[in-house]
């Protein structure tokens, strides 16, 4: 069974620019997650979609990231215009189980896109 | 807001020797607790969870973590480092759907 996969691995983009990443969750996970890891800081959580549905995007820094859950599947996060502190790591998680149900909600990460701005 | 502290963002064990990876968390309920290890290029893979049964609790590759209250505590051990056990390690608590982070703690083995 694939794992959560994120595409690109590397995006090195100039300051205001538009960049999109994209995540495809593991086959019948309705929730999604994104996090972003700000380099030395922790990781930090963005948003979480259920299906097509935007559960909490209290996570999300500003009006310049937009994510996007078209059909329930695989996700966008853009960041237009591209500033130099949305420079980090972002992650993309999964899990099947409702997210209540904290004890059996095990998020599963992809290997992250790494974004540079420059 | 919960928050989780990792003492030490970088911790050097000997191969063969006992790794430590403190842990600190900050709730005024029984938490649900993670430790998550991240290999070079991969994700963070779950190590490990805490969801209030025993409190000693085993994990992938030969870690274990103990939940203390009375120290808001969750270190991860290991009796006998692996050369494969260079990563960097996460320890993370739920707070409603989303999972509130540590700064992560990178392990050197040392041949």
């Amino acid at each position: 069974e694939a794992g959560v996969t994120q595409f690109p691995s590397h995006s090195v983009i100039e300051k205001g620019q538009t960049v999109t990443l994209r995540c495809d969750p593991i086959s019948g996970h309705d929730n999604l997650y994104w996090y972003r890891r700000v380099m030395g800081k922790e990781i930090k959580f963005l948003l979480h979609f259920v299906k097509e549905s935007k559960q909490d995007e209290s996570g999300m820094p500003n009006n310049r990231f937009l994510a996007e859950r078209t059909g329930g599947t695989y996700s966008t996060l853009k960041v237009q215009p591209a500033e130099l502190e949305d420079s980090g790591v972002y992650f993309c998680a999964s899990s099947q189980e409702a997210w209540r149900d904290l004890a059996k909600n095990i998020q599963y990460f992809g290997a992250g896109t790494r974004l540079s701005v420059l | 807001a919960q928050s989780v502290t990792q003492l030490g963002s970088h911790v050097s064990v000997s191969e063969g020797a006992l790794v430590l990876l403190r842990c600190n968390y900050s709730s005024s309920v029984p938490p649900y607790l993670f430790w998550y290890v991240q290999y070079p290029n991969q994700g963070l893979q779950l190590l490990l969870k805490y969801t209030s049964a025993a409190t000693l609790v085993k994990g992938i590759n030969g870690f274990e973590a103990e939940f203390k209250k009375s120290e808001t505590s969750f270190h991860l051990t290991k009796p006998s480092a692996h050369m494969s056990d260079a990563a960097e390690y996460f320890c993370a608590v739920s707070e409603g759907d989303k999972i509130i982070f540590g700064k992560g703690t990178r392990l050197h083995i040392l041949p």
